[in-house]
């Protein structure tokens, strides 16, 4: 069974506008979320994270959200630029699992200039 | 600082056959996982090597093998391999010696085909 799930498959924005990516999660065993940027041919690269103690953690252009009572998380960046283009993978793990990462399905962003 | 290294990059392979990966660490991590990427089926968990010992295993048959060594260097291997074998492999190492889940970095993978 899909226990993460990113239900925008795509989602295309403009330049300097906000990007929004969203990922919902069924499994309440999970403490530590993750966001991940893929480009073609290159492994996940790591861009930010959230315990599930927190609601909120910003790193520059990228902020997360975490809504527990919700199970849903999210990945603002502001302002997008074309190089974000790539496919954004959020992925959980719970501590008795070690290193293990639930990965979603990925949503492909794409920023237009 | 070097990232994790994967080798071969990319692999074409028989049915039948056999193959062997290898992922080398950023210098410092004990932890390595291998996953395996498929357009149907996305990022899925192989296992997790952390000091030579497997500590981890996801839900894939017993084809799919690994060991890691003492420099924390890890090998993976698929045996009597299938079509659908056919896949990005990509590793990833982690750091902390404690929370074991903390951010993992990944290598850029080992494309396998399986013809």
């Amino acid at each position: 069974d899909q226990q993460v799930k990113q239900n925008s498959p795509s989602l295309s924005v403009q330049e300097g506008r906000i990007s929004i990516l969203n990922c919902d999660y069924t499994n309440s065993m999970f403490d530590y979320f993750l966001w991940y940027k893929k480009y073609p041919a290159e492994g996940p690269t790591f861009l930010i994270s959230i315990s599930s103690i927190k609601d909120k953690n910003e790193d520059g252009r990228f902020t997360v959200f975490l809504n527990k009572s919700a199970k849903h998380l999210s990945l603002h960046i502001v302002p997008s630029q074309p190089g974000d283009s790539a496919v954004y993978f959020c992925a959980a793990s719970k501590e008795t699992s070690g290193s293990r990462l639930t990965f979603g399905e990925g949503t492909q962003l794409t920023v237009n200039p | 600082k070097a990232g994790v290294t994967q080798t071969p990059r990319y692999l074409i392979k028989t049915r039948g056959q056999q193959v062997t990966l290898s992922c080398s660490p950023i210098s410092g991590h004990r932890s390595v996982s291998w996953y395996q990427q498929t357009p149907g089926q996305g990022l899925q968990f192989l296992f997790e090597y952390f000091s030579e010992t497997q500590r981890n295993k996801g839900n894939f048959p017993g084809r799919f093998s690994g060991r890691q060594f003492s420099n924390s260097r890890s090998e993976m291997n698929v045996s009597t391999l299938e079509l659908g074998d056919s896949a990005l492999y990509l590793c990833a190492s982690s750091g902390n010696p404690r929370r074991t889940n903390y951010e993992q970095y990944f290598g850029p993978g080992t494309r396998l085909t399986v013809t």
